[in-house]
């Protein structure tokens, strides 16, 4: 089944606790992103990926990390959260030129 | 200014009517726009795709897309209980298509 697949799906944390987001895609997809949603503010895209080791800022990249060092993974680090991180984030991947497929998203709290 | 614009509604309407969401956006150089469907602790899902000005229908779905007016359209017809869900415009470039800009999300509640 073509999915993208977020872990872990509920954390909370406390701030300044590194952390890492897991996100693994099976659909070959060169673009992969990461987005952030807030009540009124809709989607906004913190880091895209066009490839392996092309990695880019989006709208809101302050306090995040992301690798892509392999196709199908984009791992999402906050090294030092803040409170206010604490957001619901997805991770997304797309064939240029075409739509994008979300994973189910993962809610983070930091106290 | 946002680069789209988005009503968050909430929008409530009775079982049968017709749903109307729409989006306006302000870059001319959108030309990919899709419409998402996420229900309540769920991931977007993808509704709608097009890329030219004009409608496209799928079942009881319509997409409409004026590049001139910068506006796009989605139609609900013969609402569902099961449509109750927020409801995303999303639109990206042809040469920077690595970046998706997305709507605020409309609110839509359909009553039994």
């Amino acid at each position: 089944e073509a999915q993208v697949t977020q872990n872990p799906r509920y954390l909370i944390t406390v701030t300044g606790k590194k952390l890492t987001v897991t996100c693994s895609q099976n659909m070959n997809h060169e673009y992969m992103s990461w987005y952030r949603q807030d009540p009124g503010l809709g989607l906004r895209q913190i880091y895209y990926s066009m490839n392996v080791e092309v990695t880019d800022k989006g709208d809101v990249p302050e306090g995040y990390k992301v690798s892509r060092k392999e196709k199908r993974n984009f791992p999402l680090i906050l090294e030092s959260p803040s409170p206010n991180q604490t957001s619901l984030y997805f991770c997304a991947s797309r064939p240029r030129g075409r739509e994008a497929f979300f994973g189910q998203g993962t809610r983070l709290t930091v106290v | 200014q946002k680069e789209v614009e988005q009503d968050p509604g909430p929008l409530s309407v009775p079982e049968g009517a017709i749903v109307s969401l729409n989006c306006t956006y302000s870059n001319s150089a959108f030309q990919y726009f899709m419409w998402y469907r996420q229900y309540s602790r769920k991931g977007p899902e993808l509704l709608m795709y097009t890329y030219s000005s004009g409608n496209k229908e799928d079942g009881r779905f319509t997409a409409q897309v004026d590049k001139s007016s910068k506006y796009i359209s989605l139609f609900i017809r013969d609402s569902q209980p099961s449509d109750s869900a927020t409801y995303l415009c999303a639109m990206s470039e042809v040469t920077n298509d690595y970046k998706l800009s997305f709507g605020a999300g409309t609110t839509v509640t359909v009553r039994a």
